[in-house]
């Protein structure tokens, strides 16, 4: 199976301040369709995840403008240009080139 | 808008069957392929199954494989999963997820299965 890291597994944000989690895969992840499949989730305490970025960086419908996403091959950066108090929570990134699908293990924002 | 509604969780001992549905709306069902994820209590996701708009294109997590079973009804707008033979490791909440491999872009707010004795 692909083998997903996520670092750091815990980030203490100043609100206001930038964060930015990084997400490496053991394989690269360009599909045969010439597409990467590398998405990013966010999941609130107590809620379902939700998906921010698919395909690496293209932000979903609703998602504000200060979360990105960038990256090739096998790293991947999501970054928060601003953190705001509604950010906390744990993100995770998913690979959906290789089956199964694997997530990385998370990682967990809170304000300093 | 677009719904999921996942049914059929609950407490269920080692060896046990369980049937969990996943009730959709606000979009073309038998357009879209649907997922099953499940997520252990503290534990990241981990993609269970997934089924393509027609119903025979498949595939299983190898932790699943030969116990669950994924299923669609595109006249009723729901998809299940026929779960046997549980293990205490399959306690999780399971999602229904609209899509597949760029992560799915609407959950349901899941339904928690328990197997233990």
């Amino acid at each position: 199976d692909v083998v997903v890291t996520q670092s750091p597994l815990s980030l203490p944000v100043t609100l206001g301040q930038p964060a930015s989690i990084s997400c490496r895969s053991s394989q690269g992840l360009v599909y045969s369709d010439g597409n990467t499949y590398l998405n990013w989730f966010q999941q609130r305490p107590g809620q379902s995840p939700r998906r921010l970025i698919y395909q690496v960086s293209n932000r979903d419908s609703g998602v504000p403008d200060r979360f990105s996403g960038s990256g090739s091959g096998t790293d991947f950066t999501l970054k928060i240009s601003r953190v705001e108090a509604e950010d906390v929570g744990v993100y995770y990134c998913m690979q959906g080139t290789h089956w199964p699908w694997t997530f990385g293990q998370g990682t967990k924002v809170e304000i300093k | 808008q677009v719904q999921l509604v996942e049914s059929g969780g609950g407490l269920i001992k080692p060896g046990g069957s369980l049937r969990l549905s996943c009730a959709a709306s606000g979009f073309t069902f038998s357009d879209r392929y649907m997922s099953w994820i499940r997520q252990a209590p503290g534990k990241g996701p981990e993609w269970v199954s997934y089924i393509g708009g027609g119903g025979t294109d498949v595939n299983y997590a190898d932790s699943v494989k030969g116990r669950f079973t994924i299923s669609r009804d595109n006249a009723k707008k729901s998809v299940d999963l026929q779960m046997n033979s549980l293990r205490a490791e399959d306690t999780a909440v399971y999602y229904c997820a609209r899509g597949t491999r760029s992560g799915g872009d609407f959950w349901g707010q899941g339904t928690l299965v328990t197997v233990s004795s």
